[in-house]
């Protein structure tokens, strides 16, 4: 089946350093992939996906690359700020029988930003 | 105003009630969702419906039901509540023809079962 796999948080970063939340799916089919995005009190909100092998998803300042020979899509930005302090969710979506596709998620990273 | 909504936001009630959330949504999406989220355990699909005719259960649907009463409106049951179910739920929406299933989330509510 399905699965994604993403690094256990939380990650605690001062303002401007550098992130990475790594991420590495299964799937058996061709999947997109999104990362998803959870302010405190809020729902998810995608923040940025990609369809094939080889795309950058990017947005705000985030990217990830879909590396299907490593199946990676890992998320990073070059300096966080306090205001992206949240919880960051990988997830794919593959088709299963008849062309729907079902979304699977990981089980989130928390980031914590200090000033 | 919100495309997805959800009521109630909080609900505290007690072990054996019957107690429904209601999800709406303005999106005009035919895919609607409801998972539950825990502590350490990401987001898990319960229910999710195609149309209105086509209803489906997720990787954990014991335990409660769905109806699907419109287009826009997608309500989750839970017939006998246990406090195992404590969670925030979560509907979702989304469109297969605007870019193979991107998913658009409700606020949430949050369920407190005594």
């Amino acid at each position: 089946g399905n699965s994604v796999t993403q690094m256990e948080g939380p990650v605690t970063l001062s303002e401007e350093a550098f992130l990475t939340i790594n991420c590495t799916y299964t799937a058996t089919g061709y999947p997109s992939l999104f990362w998803y995005v959870q302010y405190p009190g809020e729902g998810l909100q995608l923040l940025l996906k990609a369809t094939k092998a080889d795309d950058k998803g990017s947005n705000k300042g985030f990217e990830a690359t879909y590396r299907k020979e490593t199946t990676s899509f890992h998320l990073e930005k070059g300096s966080v700020q306090v205001s992206d302090s949240a919880v960051y969710f990988c997830a794919l979506s593959d088709p299963v029988s008849g062309g729907s596709y079902i979304p699977t998620f990981g089980r989130g990273t928390s980031l914590i930003v200090h000033p | 105003d919100a495309d997805v909504t959800q009521t109630p936001r909080n609900r505290i009630t007690k072990t054996g009630k019957r107690i429904m959330l209601e999800c709406s949504q303005t999106k005009g999406h035919d895919r609607m969702y409801w998972y539950r989220q825990d502590p350490g355990l990401g987001l898990r699909l319960i229910y999710y419906s195609f149309d209105v005719k086509d209803i489906n259960k997720g990787e954990i649907s014991d335990g409660y039901s769905v109806s699907r009463q419109a287009q826009a409106k997608f309500s989750l049951s839970l017939e006998s509540a246990i406090p195992n179910q404590t969670a925030l739920y979560f509907c979702a929406t989304s469109d297969y023809t605007s870019g193979k299933e991107t998913q658009y989330f409700g606020p949430g509510t949050r369920l407190l079962v005594l």
